[in-house]
């Protein structure tokens, strides 16, 4: 039982190029995330997928995209990258009846020159 | 204001201290809330959570006052592991999205 994986770990991308990470749940949850993390700014949602076939966005949705491709995976996208989305990225998963456990994977290191 | 606020430390104690953060928020009509733990580059993790009528686990206690809109986090007996990020957690709006305050730092020395 792996619970949250995530792909890749580190990335370096240069100013517009585009990329996607991987996230992947086995723990049968309804509800997938993504979330940035930068210094003093905490935990933001990206957006977030309540069950499959539906996605919404959180606080920073723009200059990313997401697609809830079966229960078990949610990948976000990035079109054109910017420096200002140079972050670490998280991604979770939680059941409905307990949605106040969410279980993160390891996260992604992103540096956008 | 930010939904959950807390202050970032560092709370530098030596190891057998007790040690207490505080954390306020905005949404007077919340009814939960939570404390996550963080490790130095590694993911969050729910420590414990806080309804009305507090919440211990060991020598961990999280109590929420709604008079004054803040929660607390009290650890007895700090070890040298309990060193993290502690993040404050408040359930945002509908579904089953969470607030994550930006966290306060604890380093627990010899």
């Amino acid at each position: 039982n792996a619970g949250v994986t995530q792909t890749p770990k580190f990335q370096v991308l240069k100013t517009g190029q585009s990329m996607t990470l991987q996230c992947a749940q086995d723990m049968n949850h309804n509800s997938m995330y993504w979330y940035r993390q930068d210094p003093g700014m905490g935990l933001r949602l990206i957006y977030y997928s309540a069950s499959e076939g539906t996605t919404d966005k959180g606080e920073v949705p723009n200059g990313y995209n997401v697609s809830r491709l079966n229960k078990r995976e949610f990948s976000l996208r990035l079109e054109s990258a910017a420096p200002s989305q140079t972050s670490v990225y998280f991604c979770a998963s939680s059941a409905p009846w307990g949605a106040e456990t969410q279980y993160f994977g390891p996260g992604t290191r992103l540096l956008v020159l | 204001r930010k939904e959950v606020e807390q202050d970032p430390g560092p709370f530098n104690v030596p190891e057998g201290a007790t040690v207490a953060f505080n954390c306020t928020y905005s949404n007077s009509a919340s009814q939960s809330f939570f404390w996550y733990r963080q490790d130095c580059r590694k993911e969050p993790k729910l420590l414990m959570s806080v309804y009305s009528s507090g919440n211990e686990d060991g020598r961990f206690t999280a109590q929420l006052n709604r008079a004054s809109q803040y929660i607390s986090l009290l650890i007895r007996d700090s070890k040298l592991s309990d060193s993290a990020t502690y993040l404050c957690v408040s359930p945002t709006g509908g579904g089953n999205k969470l607030t994550f305050g930006t966290g306060t730092q604890l380093k627990v020395e010899l």
